[in-house]
Parts: structure tokens; C-alpha cells; sequence
């Protein structure tokens, strides 16, 4: 099975900061990755699938990149309601993954 | 709208048996492939299952395989999740989510949540 590993597993930045956060998976899967975000207390929303492609409704701060096994999820400008957990998840094929998650915080 | 309604969590003793269900709304609900996914207190998300809209295929984690059992009545627009041989370590809020089209998609809606206690 393909493993999912995020990096970093936390970090905090300043309200305004570019936020990076990596998925690497363990063997190629296209661009078939999808990025949620969990607010405290919350549902998981999907924000980002086939790498790239923003959901509707999902501010443009947030973008998604990569293919095959490095994928990246950025937020240009770090917002105070942006704190969060991030989890990338690969699909096409089951077991459907996700990563382990990435907590951002605001410094 | 689309929304997914869970219910049937509760406190079970290891080796007991549990079933959720979760009922849908707001779309064709025989088009969409639909999955549960949970998440223990503190930690991330697991994948435990899905199936199709036809429901001819359905898939589960190694984790759970041979214990539980992925069901849904298109008839009712209802979702299911038979859970046997309980062990501690499936304590979770159990979601319900639809699958973006497939089997094996994103996940594009997600309801609240049900809880699955399993202790002693």
C-alpha cells in the first residue's frame, strides 16, 4: 500500500506569512491528491483535489502543486481563521490515505 | 444541499458489535459512491471504508477487514457500517462522507460525526 507523509507535522507562522506544507508518497500517484483542512472542533473541508484544482468557495490564498510522489500545499498569506490541521489524501485506487497532518498555528 | 447525518455511535465493551448508519440528502443518492472515515481523539484521519453506488464493490482498511461491514439501501438513501469483534483501539468519531463520483475519490461533503466508544 502507499504511505502518505506530511512535513512539517506543526509549525507556526506570523499572521501574513507564505505557508508551506509537503505530502510525499511512497510510490507515484499522478496528481490524484486531495487537501482538507480541520478547523478545531470541526468537519474536515476539502480545499484542494487532482493536486491543483481549488474547490469553490475555497479562498485563493490556498493553492496546491506537484505530481507523481511531491506535492505541495501553500497559503500565500496566513489568516488568523487559517489555524488549522491539514491532511493530504491520495486516491484513485484503495486503500484511500491521508497523510498524518500538519498543524498550523499563529505565532 | 448536500447533508450526511450519523447516528448509532455509543459505549461498547471490547468484543461487542455496533452499527451506524448515516442518512443522506440532497442528492442522487444511487450516483455516488459514499465512505466512512474516523478519527480517534487527538490523532488524524483513517479511511475505513467505502462503496460503490451500486454497491457491487466495497472496500475496507486492513485494519478493520473481516470485522466490519460496509452496507447501504439505496431504497433509503441510507449508509451503514456493521461493526463486530469491537476492540479498544476503534474508539473514534466515525464520519460519513461522500465520495466526489468513484469508489476511490476525494471526499467532497462530510457529516458531523458520529462517536464509538470502546472500553471495558
Amino acid at each position: 500500500d502507499i504511505q502518505m507523509t506530511q512535513s512539517p507535522s506543526s509549525l507556526s507562522a506570523s499572521v501574513g506569512d507564505r505557508v508551506t506544507i509537503t505530502c510525499r508518497a511512497s510510490q507515484g500517484i499522478s496528481n490524484y491528491l486531495a487537501w482538507y483542512q480541520q478547523t478545531p472542533g470541526k468537519v474536515p473541508k476539502l480545499l484542494i483535489y487532482a493536486a491543483s484544482t481549488l474547490q469553490s468557495g475555497v479562498p485563493s490564498r490556498f493553492s496546491g502543486s506537484g505530481s507523481g510522489t511531491d506535492f505541495t500545499l501553500t497559503i500565500s498569506s496566513l489568516q488568523p481563521e487559517d489555524v488549522a490541521t491539514y491532511y493530504c489524501q491520495k486516491y484513485k485506487s484503495a486503500p484511500l490515505t491521508f497523510g498524518g497532518g500538519t498543524k498550523v498555528e499563529i505565532k | 444541499e448536500v447533508q450526511l447525518l450519523e447516528s448509532g455511535g455509543g459505549f461498547v465493551q471490547p468484543g461487542g458489535s455496533l452499527r451506524l448508519s448515516c442518512a443522506a440528502s440532497g442528492f442522487t443518492f444511487t450516483s455516488y459512491a459514499l465512505s466512512w472515515v474516523r478519527q480517534a481523539p487527538g490523532k488524524g484521519l483513517e479511511w475505513v471504508s467505502a462503496i460503490s453506488g451500486s454497491h457491487i464493490y466495497t472496500y475496507y482498511a486492513d485494519s478493520v477487514k473481516g470485522r466490519f461491514t460496509i452496507s447501504r439501501d439505496n431504497s433509503k438513501n441510507t449508509l451503514f457500517l456493521q461493526m463486530s469483534s469491537l476492540r479498544a483501539e476503534d474508539t473514534a468519531l466515525y464520519y460519513c462522507a461522500k465520495l466526489h463520483l468513484g469508489v476511490a475519490d476525494h471526499f467532497d461533503y462530510w457529516g458531523q460525526g458520529t462517536l464509538v466508544t470502546v472500553s471495558s
